[in-house]
């Protein structure tokens, strides 16, 4: 299986910063990852599709990057409804595989 | 507005059996590939199953493989996850999620609200 590891688990921020998390797969997977965003009680999110597609009503301070091994949603100014914890995903082969999450805390 | 529903979900003994629903609607059900997640509380996401739209194709994560039947009916516009010999483990809340409608795009949007399954005795 394809092990998905974000970092870092947790990060504290204030309302305006840049914020990045990284994900890291365990092998190649091309673009094939998805970012989600998910708030206490509710269910997950998908911000980001393909490594670096916007989904549609997505806002535009959030943009994904990478490919292969390597990717990184990035936030470029925090507000206060984006404090949540975030999920990268691949799909490039079943089993579809999750990172571990990574919370977003307000400082 | 495409919206996902499940139910279904309960207390449950160790080694019963609980079925699962995500009732769709909204869009043409028969098009799209469909998915289960589950979260134990407090923990991280894990795929679960998915079934190809004509649902011919179905995978399993390793955890449930042998136990979990993942199953569709397009007329009714309903996704099923039959579960059996229920471990303490597979508590969680289980989630559908929509996939694409053409091969190869199956990012889960959107997601219902979930269920929640409790195995204990």
């Amino acid at each position: 299986d394809i092990q998905m590891t974000q970092s870092p688990s947790s990060v504290s921020a204030s309302v305006g910063d840049r914020v990045t998390i990284t994900c890291r797969a365990s092998q190649g997977i091309g673009t094939w990852l998805a970012w989600f965003q998910q708030k206490p009680g509710r269910a997950p999110k998908l911000l980001i599709y393909a490594a670096s597609s916007l989904q549609s009503g997505v806002p535009s301070r959030f943009s994904g990057s990478g490919s292969g091994t390597d990717f990184t949603l990035t936030i470029s100014s925090l507000q206060p409804e984006d404090f949540a914890t975030y999920y990268c995903q691949q799909a490039n082969t079943f089993p579809y595989t999750f990172g571990q999450g990574t919370k977003l805390e307000i400082k | 507005e495409v919206q996902l529903v499940e139910s279904g979900g309960g207390l449950v003994q160790p080694g019963g059996s609980l079925r699962l629903s995500c009732a769709a609607s909204g869009f043409t059900f028969s098009s799209y590939e469909m998915n289960w997640v589950r979260q134990a509380p407090g923990k991280g996401l894990e795929w679960v199953s998915y079934i190809s739209s004509s649902g011919n194709t179905i995978y399993y994560a390793d955890s449930v493989k042998g136990r979990f039947t993942t199953s569709r009916d397009n007329a009714k516009n309903s996704l099923y996850l039959q579960m059996s010999s229920l471990r303490a483990e597979d508590t969680a809340v289980y989630y559908c999620a929509r996939g694409g409608a053409v091969p190869a795009t199956n990012w889960f949007d959107p997601w219902g609200q979930g269920t929640l399954v409790t195995v204990s005795s």
